[in-house]
């Protein structure tokens, strides 16, 4: 079983939809929470990093941390086309693990 | 500009040709690291360095080298690359550990 479990999609929905991104994770000791989004041919770039359980938000997006189910969440709210792009959950005790990556598209 | 370059960003070699993918920051980071990102298994990290002269391994180093003998320099060398090191390859820099900063990749593809 992998530390990080994340579903890797594809995922597709309207402009201006919701999105909702989750990963579960199996290791207790994991403390550092992120989101990095990742488009076509580029490098991840951070986007959203948590500690802790609770919520965190920044313009359009929330990230979410449950430590007591070891589930974390972003959602995106009124999704772009320019939202469409890989996300990749990450997680940290020490070193970064990665989940797959979802790969998420917004169509006009 | 803040940036993480990497070269070549493509390189198609045999097997056995040994190969080396630089990695540099501007950035004065003290952490460095590389990953391979492949399809279904997501990004796995190979070396990692916290600053110059320390290095260690990651999650999946056989078959990889590195060194730091510079701080804003982090190449990963390939002493004899194989078809299973097919991959796409990312270097990061970090001030912190969890907030890294990634170079564009390079797709690295052995035959």
């Amino acid at each position: 079983q992998k530390e990080v479990e994340q579903d890797p999609g594809p995922l597709s929905v309207p402009e201006g939809a919701i999105v909702s991104l989750n990963c579960t994770y199996s290791n207790s000791a994991f403390q550092y929470f992120m989101w990095y989004r990742q488009y076509s041919r580029k490098g991840p770039e951070l986007l959203m990093y948590t500690y802790s359980s609770g919520n965190k938000e920044d313009g359009r997006f929330t990230a979410q941390v449950d430590k007591s189910s070891k589930y974390i969440s972003l959602f995106i709210r009124d999704s772009q086309p320019s939202d469409s792009a890989t996300y990749l959950c990450a997680m940290s005790a020490v070193e970064l693990t990665f989940g797959q990556g979802t790969i998420l598209t917004v169509h006009p | 500009e803040a940036q993480v370059t990497q070269n070549p960003r493509y390189l198609i070699t045999v097997t056995g040709k040994k190969l080396t993918v630089t990695c540099s920051q501007n950035m004065n980071h003290e952490y460095m690291s590389w990953y391979r990102q492949d399809p279904g298994l997501g990004l796995r990290q190979i070396y990692y360095s916290m600053n110059v002269e320390v290095t260690d391994k990651g999650d999946v180093p056989e078959g990889y080298k590195v060194s730091r003998k510079e701080k804003r320099n982090f190449p990963l060398i390939l002493e004899s690359p194989s078809p299973n090191q097919t991959s796409l390859y990312f270097c990061a820099s970090s001030r912190v550990r969890n907030e890294q900063f990634f170079g564009p990749g390079t797709r690295l593809t052995v035959l």
